[in-house]
């Protein structure tokens, strides 16, 4: 299985600030990778699918970076309702299809 | 856009069963797979298989295999999960999902998720 490690596992961040959660493959899963956000009770939310292409309908505050091992996803201008929790998903290797362990963005 | 509606929460006996549904709302399910992620209570997303509809061809996550089965019918019309030889540690919410960005198939990017249905499992 490929392991996916996302790092922080929590941030505290001020609305208006730039926000930075990485994702680690455990191997080279080329550009297989999305980003999700998750609100308690909610579905996830695709955000961004192959590493950097934005979801219909998305803000542009969001953005998706990486290639091989390493991802990003940033969030450039927190706003109040991007406090949630963002999980990696690598699609390279299926089965199992795996996500990260998520990250949880919270109000500083 | 399809949606997805997912039926509603169950309370199981240990070493029961359980299977939930997964149906299109709005339309017919396309040939895109439809997944089946697993969320215990305060935990990160596991996901546990996919089923072609329209072709019934399925695959599993390795630690679900000999426990679940996907299964489509009508149309298809509806597809459903049942998990097998339930454990307290079973309990979660259990969401289908699919890939209708258009994107290859691979990218296996979930646009379109069910609300979820949620499993407790006790004794």
């Amino acid at each position: 299985d490929v392991q996916m490690t996302q790092s922080p596992s929590s941030l505290s961040a001020y609305v208006g600030d730039r926000v930075t959660i990485t994702c680690r493959a455990s191997q080279s899963i080329s550009t297989f990778l999305n980003w999700y956000q998750q609100k308690p009770g909610e579905a996830p939310k695709l955000l961004i699918y192959a590493a950097s292409t934005l979801q219909s309908g998305v803000p542009s505050r969001f953005s998706g970076s990486g290639f091989g091992t390493d991802f990003t996803l940033t969030i450039s201008g927190l706003q109040p309702e991007d406090f949630a929790t963002y999980y990696c998903q690598q699609t390279f290797i299926n089965p199992p299809l795996t996500f990260g362990g998520g990250t949880r963005v919270e109000i500083k | 856009q399809v949606q997805l509606v997912q039926s509603g929460a169950e309370v199981k006996k240990p070493g029961s069963s359980v299977r939930i549904s997964c149906k299109a709302s709005g339309g017919t399910f396309s040939d895109s797979a439809i997944n089946w992620v697993r969320q215990a209570p305060g935990q990160g997303l596991e996901w546990m298989g996919d089923i072609l509809p329209k072709l019934g061809s399925t695959s599993y996550a390795p630690k679900f295999l000999g426990r679940v089965t996907l299964t489509a019918d009508g149309s298809p019309t509806a597809v459903y999960m049942e998990l097998s030889s339930l454990k307290p540690e079973d309990t979660g919410v259990y969401f289908c999902a699919t890939d209708q960005t258009g994107t290859p198939a691979q990218y296996d990017a979930f646009d379109v998720w069910g609300q979820g249905t949620l499993v407790t499992v006790s004794s």
